[in-house]
Order: C-alpha cells, then structure tokens, then sequence
C-alpha cells in the first residue's frame, strides 16, 4: 500500500523558513517523480514544486520560484520542501504527491502552514 | 499559464442521478508526446483529493465505472452517474501537459 506521511508544518512569522519532510513507503520511491501541492484555506489547489526520480531536474511556478526548493533523499525515501521568505499567502495545507502515468496518483493526508505574526 | 475553467460550481443532485462536470482550458492540452494530460480528482470533505479518472478518460484503480469522462483539445467532461452518498464533495480537473500544472477552482457536489 501506498503511503505518504508529511511532517514539519506548525505556525511561523513572516519571512521565515520552515522545511516539510514526506516520508514514503510501499513502492519503489526512486522509481518515481515527486511532488508538493497545497491548498490554502476555503481554496483551490494548487501546484508548487516537482523533482524527478534521481533529484537532477526541479521546477516550480512563479509563485514560489526562487523560495521554495524541493529535495529528496532516495536512501532514506523521503521528499523535502525547503520554504524561506515565507508570506502569508503561504498559507495553506501542503500535500505530497506521487506522479504516476503523468498524474499525481497518490497523496498524503496533508500538513498545515500557518505564516503569522 | 494555461487556466481551466471548471463549471458549474455548485451541483445539486438527487441520489441516484446523474450529472456532467465541464473543464475547459485556455489552450490545447495535447503534450508533443501525443497524449493529452487532463485529470480529475474528488476531494471529500476533510479528506486529501483522491484520483478518478487520469489522461482524460482512464479509470484510476478501484474507481467504479459509475465515472467516465471524456473530451479533447481544450473540453472535457466528467460524467458521474448513479450518484451515490460517497460521490460528494468536490471535484478538480488537472492538466499535467504544461508546465506550470493548473487545476480547475472546483465543482461542489451537493445533495438536493
């Protein structure tokens, strides 16, 4: 079974960082491209970053560009999502996500971003 | 970008019914690879968006054949029928052809 676990979210002020940890389980996560998608409060969804399966290639929208990085660790099966100079519109849900067949197939149950001061 | 625009927002439907969901994006969603990559999901209330239906008309695991969709180019449907209690929620179309992936604002699914 499929299992993808996010850590790392909590409250933090404005301009700060903060780093999300996904750790995945029941298939061969080298294998496959990952992703981060987050979904602010009451709103949509919303794409934020992908890495493909040997972590050589990235990419981002404009809106996190240059702020967020997205990271894996194939040994220890994990995804990360490096966040500096957080906003408020920052705020949301993060989920990781697997793509298979071009689609995020599987995702985490989610972890909450707060950006305040 | 490329923008989806997904319609109606809100659909009421009585059990058992059957309904159509719209996606249409600004642009043609054929990759150069000749696949078209259109997505949809249902995000249930409290729960992480789960896939349906991938590459406009194919079945994710275990999704029952009660979902079909449909479509080309730049529109697309989903088509839900026999609607069951576990059908609500919200609906999100995907494209993945490119960079950067967009999602549609969503479709809520209500009971009458």
């Amino acid at each position: 079974e499929v299992q993808l676990v996010e850590t790392g979210g909590g409250l933090v002020q404005p301009g700060r960082s903060l780093k999300l940890s996904c750790v995945a389980s029941g298939f061969t996560f080298n294998n496959y491209w990952m992703s981060w998608t987050r979904q602010a409060p009451g709103k949509g969804l919303e794409w934020v970053a992908s890495i493909t399966n040997s972590g050589g290639s990235t990419y981002y929208p404009d809106s996190v560009k240059g702020r967020f990085t997205i990271s894996r660790d194939n040994a220890q099966n994990t995804l990360y999502l490096q966040m500096n100079s957080l906003r408020s519109e920052d705020t949301a849900t993060y989920y990781c996500t697997r793509i298979g067949l071009w689609v995020f197939d599987y995702w985490g149950q989610g972890v909450m971003v707060t950006v305040s001061s | 970008d490329v923008l989806m625009t997904q319609t109606p927002v809100s659909l009421p439907v009585s059990l058992g019914g059957q309904v159509s969901i719209s996606c249409r994006s600004s642009q043609s969603l054929v990759h150069s690879d000749g696949n078209t990559y259109l997505h949809w999901y249902l995000q249930k209330p409290g729960q992480s968006p789960q896939l349906l239906i991938y590459r406009v008309s194919n079945r994710f695991s275990g999704v029952p054949d009660r979902f079909s969709g449909s479509g080309s180019g730049t529109d697309f449907t989903l088509k839900i029928s026999r609607v069951e209690p576990e059908d609500l929620g919200v609906y999100y179309c995907l494209q993945s052809t490119h960079f950067p992936y967009t999602f549609g604002a969503g479709t809520k699914l209500e009971l009458k």
